[in-house]
């Protein structure tokens, strides 16, 4: 089956460690993208990349890192640096990363709980 | 990529009515998107409807764009239970593969 996934489910991390949130895609996508949302909230973006190798920092990317070093993966780090970790955290990936935008396929989340 | 802010925040109806949501966004798009998230999970492709086009179906539901108003309603017809859900939108700009923007969405409860 083709499909985006994200492991795991549910991650419980203590304040001060950093974390890495994983995000697979067999549908040979070129862009992936990193949200995060928070109750009663919509999604806001925090990382994107149109390509291996390439990714941008999205609306909110204070705190996070990413890596594309293949191209049906796109880890995302959540570091200490970042104030407020805890929220529900969506993977996505696009057909392509330049031109005219396409449907995004999203994995089932991650919810991460620091305390 | 294009914010879009949805109306109203929450929708309870019985089963078999219809449900009618609103979408606005500030500037011109090219092309804008419905998306559908079910508690606790992933958001799921509901419809794109191009700047040209001003209508388009796909089974019960039917989008309408008017780019002169800047907004975009989804209309769901004859729902069902399994339609309670939250409903997204998100404009895109031609080179639109920046990710995008969501308002906090439309709750739609459908009451059996």
């Amino acid at each position: 089956d083709g499909g985006i996934t994200q492991s795991p489910k549910y991650l419980f991390r203590k304040e001060g460690q950093n974390v890495t949130l994983s995000c697979e895609q067999n549908l040979n996508h070129d862009a992936m993208y990193w949200y995060r949302q928070d109750p009663g909230q919509g999604l806001r973006l925090i990382y994107y990349s149109q390509i291996v190798n390439d990714f941008q920092k999205g609306d909110i990317a204070e705190g996070y890192s990413v890596s594309r070093e293949k191209k049906e993966s796109f880890p995302l780090t959540v570091t200490s640096a970042q104030k407020n970790p805890t929220a529900f955290y969506l993977c996505a990936s696009s057909i392509s990363g330049t031109g005219a935008a396409y449907e995004q396929y999203f994995g089932p989340g991650t919810r991460l709980t620091v305390t | 990529s294009q914010q879009g802010e949805e109306d109203p925040q929450a929708l309870s109806i019985q089963e078999g009515e219809n449900a009618t949501m609103n979408c606005s966004y500030k500037t011109s798009i090219n092309n804008l998107q419905w998306y559908r998230q079910n508690s606790g999970r992933g958001l799921v492709h509901l419809i794109l409807i191009r700047s040209n086009e001003r209508e388009k179906h796909s089974g019960r539901l039917r989008v309408t764009l008017d780019t002169s108003k800047k907004s975009s309603s989804l209309l769901i017809t004859a729902s069902r239970a399994a339609d309670t859900a939250s409903y997204f939108c998100a404009g895109t700009t031609f080179w639109g593969a920046d990710g995008l923007t969501f308002g906090k969405g439309t709750h739609l409860i459908i009451q059996p």
